[in-house]
């Protein structure tokens, strides 16, 4: 079955610098949802967006932006990099209207900030 | 704002014992409740789900309970194997707006040959 695709998988940026994290959701789901998961902690929800649209905002710093596309694939960009922002980042999809709404994770992509 | 806690933080078990990691949320009207495990530095592996309505879930080994009026889960793990060791999530989904999702604060298991 498919599954949640994040890219890249690994990420290894410098203060200051820009970053962004796709996700490709699961054919058929509509919402997405991002996670940060910074060293020996829980994930943090950060956005998520159902039908293209931003439908709840979590802890997600003014340095970041996201969207979701057409073809319901996401981006999160992050801007200004801090040391703090190295973490796992998670993106997992979900359709809204299913019986269960259950979110499926991704593998997560690993940024590195030096 | 919802705030899940999992009791213990750590633990350490001989193969082949049953054990019991326990999972609370302090907003009962919840959506549905999932448990995951996560292997050091790997992606979230989801275990079970328990809808609201739902009070226990079965996977091979594995048997989780929700008890929502009093906020609490559980996740049962039977006859332990060194595999099972990893860090297991307990994440509450709210019913309110688009449902995100609230991580717990995990249990690191151990599993002793």
């Amino acid at each position: 079955a498919a599954g949640v695709i994040q890219s890249p998988r690994h990420l290894i940026k410098e203060k200051r610098e820009t970053a962004t994290l796709k996700c490709y959701p699961i054919p058929r789901h509509d919402t997405v949802y991002w996670y940060q998961q910074g060293p020996g902690q829980d994930p943090q929800f950060l956005i998520s967006f159902y039908e293209k649209m931003q439908s709840d905002k979590g802890s997600i710093p003014d340095r970041f932006s996201a969207q979701q596309f057409s073809d319901y694939h996401s981006e999160l960009n992050m801007s200004s990099l801090e040391l703090g922002d190295s973490a796992l980042y998670f993106c997992a999809s979900s359709r809204l209207a299913g019986t269960y709404n259950e979110q499926f994770f991704g593998p997560g992509t690993r940024l590195t900030v030096l | 704002k919802q705030e899940v806690t999992q009791i213990p933080a750590a633990l350490s078990v001989p193969e082949g014992e049953n054990l019991v990691l326990n999972c609370s949320f302090t907003d009962s009207a919840i959506y549905n409740l999932q448990w995951f495990r996560q292997d050091p530095g790997k992606g979230l592996t989801s275990l079970l789900l328990i809808q609201s309505s739902q009070r226990e879930q079965t996977s091979g080994r594995l048997n989780a309970s929700l008890d929502k009026s009093s906020g609490r889960s559980t996740l049962y793990i039977a006859a332990s194997q060194p595999g099972d060791s990893a860090t297991y999530l307990c994440a509450v989904k709210g019913t309110g707006g688009y449902q995100k999702v609230t991580f717990g604060t995990g249990t690191k298991l151990q599993v002793i040959p």
